[in-house]
């Protein structure tokens, strides 16, 4: 049974544009959620997280949204760039264990 | 800092042929972790460690052994290799709730 699902799995953008990314989970009882972002024959590198008492968390370019009566969460990229095309995860933690989504390929056309 | 590195980068193996994965990190965390990676699945939890001499099972653990004899290192073992086996596998380490990954091993099992 999928707790975390990510629904899309690609988006393609302009460059410029605000790319969205989303993700839906099950489990009421975690403590952060986790973007990650995955180029190429690379391992996952760690992007920005959110803890479950907030419902925004930005950094740069990068804001997640969290809506926990939807249970639902949201990265948003602005303004997206030919570079951050790559594969994004959200993982959802709890005690010391990620589960992760099945992954969205972002593509940013230039 | 090398951060956390895999041995080897690729291999094949023949079915019901033995191998060992070797994870290691230079950031003395105390949790490390074993995933592999499928098409449209995201990554799995094989299994992960909580401290020098102790691990536990993850989400997919039939088929791997593990072993964490000293803290900086985590090996994931294949005892007679299947087809189903074949995947990129991914180790990570870290503390809190973020984990830092390898580059990968990709194996395939013909």
């Amino acid at each position: 049974d999928q707790q975390v699902k990510q629904n899309s799995p690609s988006l393609s953008v302009q460059e410029g544009r605000i790319s969205i990314l989303n993700c839906d989970y099950t489990n009421s009882m975690f403590d952060y959620f986790l973007w990650y972002k995955k180029y190429p024959a690379e391992g996952p590198t760690f992007l920005i997280s959110i803890s479950s008492i907030k419902d925004k968390n930005e950094d740069g370019r990068f804001t997640v949204f969290l809506n926990k009566s939807a249970k639902h969460l949201s990265l948003h990229i602005v303004p997206s760039q030919p570079g951050d095309s790559a594969v994004y995860f959200c993982a959802e933690t709890s005690g010391s264990r990620l589960t992760f989504g099945e992954g969205t390929q972002l593509t940013v056309n230039p | 800092n090398a951060g956390v590195t895999q041995t080897p980068k690729f291999r094949v193996l023949k079915t019901g042929q033995s191998m060992t994965l070797l994870c290691a990190q230079d950031m003395n965390h105390e949790y490390m972790y074993w995933y592999r990676q499928d098409p449209g699945m995201g990554l799995r939890l094989i299994h992960y460690s909580v401290g020098e001499g102790t691990t536990a099972k993850g989400e997919v653990p039939d088929g791997y052994n593990v072993s964490r004899l000293k803290k900086q290192n985590f090996l994931l073992g294949l005892e007679s290799a299947a087809p189903s086996q074949t995947s990129v596998y991914f180790c990570a380490s870290g503390r809190d709730a973020v984990q830092y990954f390898g580059p990968g091993t990709r194996l395939t099992v013909t």
